[in-house]
């Protein structure tokens, strides 16, 4: 299948640092991203839907200004968590979608925030 | 609101067995239908996915959609202790809207 490489896969910051997450398609094209984050023992909870050249799409109750996504270019989105908090550890995963529908998802990035 | 439901587990089968996930879904209007499987502390894998009514069959893996009823459910043909895992069961509207995930099924294979 289709290759979503993220990195960093393992991330400590202290409160109050930002991090930035990458997400590459390696080899296909994806005008669409997806940004999940998921908890412990919870399912992935879509956070925003980054398109190629424009603003990203934010799910309710997910600040886009805390959560930066750019999506420059049609093999890359990042994900800047600004002022990290330890609330915001959690399991960040984005995933790229193929020309025929087919979802595939980055290895994931765990972030911890001290 | 668009919900996708499937059935917590554990749900546990001896190895060989056929393991049965099943998952509803909400809106009537969902057009694709994923599986995937998630180990712990990994991301999720794609299995299989499905567009139309009835079986799709993949190795030991076989998706059935019944979209009359509104579910989807995986069945994996001699279960081996590797298939231990969080099985996620997606749903798709179309177009370019994401994926609705259910909260998944933890199974276990026992040897």
């Amino acid at each position: 299948g289709a290759v979503v490489s993220q990195h960093p896969s393992r991330v400590i910051c202290k409160s109050g640092t930002s991090v930035k997450i990458e997400c590459r398609s390696l080899d296909f094209q994806a005008t669409t991203m997806f940004w999940y984050r998921q908890f412990p023992k919870q399912s992935l909870m879509l956070m925003a839907t980054s398109n190629e050249g424009s603003k990203a799409t934010y799910e309710q109750g997910v600040e886009k200004d805390k959560f930066l996504i750019n999506h420059a270019s049609l093999t890359l989105s990042t994900l800047t968590v600004t002022s990290a908090h330890p609330e915001d550890s959690s399991f960040y995963i984005c995933s790229a979608r193929t020309v025929n529908g087919e979802l595939f998802f980055g290895e994931g990035s765990r972030l911890t925030v001290l | 609101q668009k919900e996708v439901e499937q059935n917590s587990g554990p749900l546990s089968v001896p190895e060989g067995a056929i393991a049965s996930l099943n998952c509803t879904y909400s809106d009537r209007g969902s057009q694709s239908f994923f599986w995937y499987r998630q180990y712990s502390g990994k991301s999720p894998e794609l299995i299989m996915f499905i567009y139309s009514n009835g079986d799709k069959e993949d190795g030991r893996f076989t998706a059935q959609l019944n979209k009359a009823s509104q579910y989807v459910s995986l069945l994996i043909r001699d279960s081996q202790p590797s298939d231990s895992a969080t099985y996620l069961c997606a749903v798709i509207l179309g177009g370019n809207t994401p994926l609705v995930f259910g909260k998944g099924t933890r199974l276990s294979v026992i040897a």
